[in-house]
C-alpha cells in the first residue's frame, strides 16, 4: 500500500483565493510526522509546514495551515490568499518514528491564475 | 548558516558509465539522505548516512552506493548506469534526534541524464 497518496495531479486557483491540497497517509506507527514541501521548477524542495501525530492542534505557518484529521488519516494543506509565486509542485511526506526515510506522495501541481 | 549544496548541477552520462554526485550538508547537521526523483514523480528514498555509515536503505540495487565523510558531506555513486537512472537526485541533511520531527533541508539537486 502507498504510504502517501495525493489524488490531485493538478489544481488551479484564482489569485487571492484559498486552495486545499489533499493528502492521505497510511502507517501503523503511532508516532509519525507529516510534512509538506513546495518544489518550484528550479527543483529545490522547500519545507512549508509540519504536523506531529500527537499534536492536538492543526499546524499553521503564515498562509499555510494543515487540516489534520487523524482518524481519517488525512493531512490536507490549505494555502490562503494564493499568490502567483505559489505556482509549483507540492509534496506531502511522512516520517515514521521507527524509520529513517521520508515517504513522499506523487505531488500536486498548483497553478495560480491572475 | 550555510545551506545544503550539491554538485554538479547537471550531468550527462552514457549507459554503462559510472557517476559520482556530491553533497555538502547544512552547518550543524550530521545526517544525509539521498533521494531519486524521476520526472513527474515524488522523491524516492535511496539511503541515509549517519556517522559515516549507511543507516537505512530504500529499494535500490547495490550499484547505488554512498559515502559520508567526517565533515558530514556525502557522495552518491552509481555504477553501470541505466537509462532509467535519469532523474533529479536530491540530497537532504538533518540533525538526527528522537521523535518523528526530523526536518530535512534539501539541496537544489543534480539532474542526471543517461543516454
Amino acid at each position: 500500500a502507498q504510504k502517501i497518496t495525493q489524488t490531485q495531479p493538478g489544481m488551479f486557483v484564482q489569485e487571492k483565493e484559498a486552495v486545499t491540497l489533499d493528502c492521505t497517509y497510511d502507517t501503523s506507527d503511532p508516532s509519525y510526522g507529516l510534512f509538506w514541501y513546495k518544489q518550484p521548477s528550479s527543483g529545490e524542495m522547500i519545507f512549508l509546514i509540519y504536523q506531529g501525530s500527537y499534536d492536538q492542534q492543526n499546524a499553521t505557518e503564515g498562509r499555510y495551515s494543515l487540516n489534520f484529521q487523524k482518524a481519517r488519516k488525512s493531512a490536507n494543506l490549505v494555502i490562503s490568499a494564493s499568490q502567483l509565486g505559489d505556482s509549483a509542485m507540492y509534496f506531502c511526506a511522512m516520517r515514521e518514528r521507527g524509520g529513517n526515510q521520508f515517504y513522499f506522495g506523487t505531488g500536486t501541481s498548483l497553478t495560480v491564475i491572475p | 548558516e550555510t545551506g545544503v549544496t550539491q554538485s554538479p548541477t547537471h550531468l550527462i552520462k552514457t549507459r554503462g558509465q559510472q557517476v559520482t554526485l556530491r553533497c555538502s550538508s547544512q552547518s550543524g547537521h550530521n545526517t544525509v539522505s539521498w533521494y531519486q526523483q524521476a520526472l513527474g514523480q515524488g522523491p524516492q528514498f535511496i539511503f541515509q548516512y549517519y556517522r559515516e555509515e549507511e543507516n537505512g536503505r530504500g529499494n535500490f540495487p547495490p550499484r547505488f552506493s554512498g559515502l559520508q565523510f567526517p565533515n558530514y558531506s556525502s557522495e552518491l555513486n552509481v555504477n553501470a548506469l541505466e537509462l532509467d537512472d535519469s532523474a533529479l537526485y536530491l540530497c537532504a541533511s538533518s540533525l538526527r534526534g528522537s521523535g518523528a520531527y526530523n526536518e530535512q533541508f534539501f539541496g537544489p539537486g543534480t539532474r542526471l541524464t543517461v543516454l
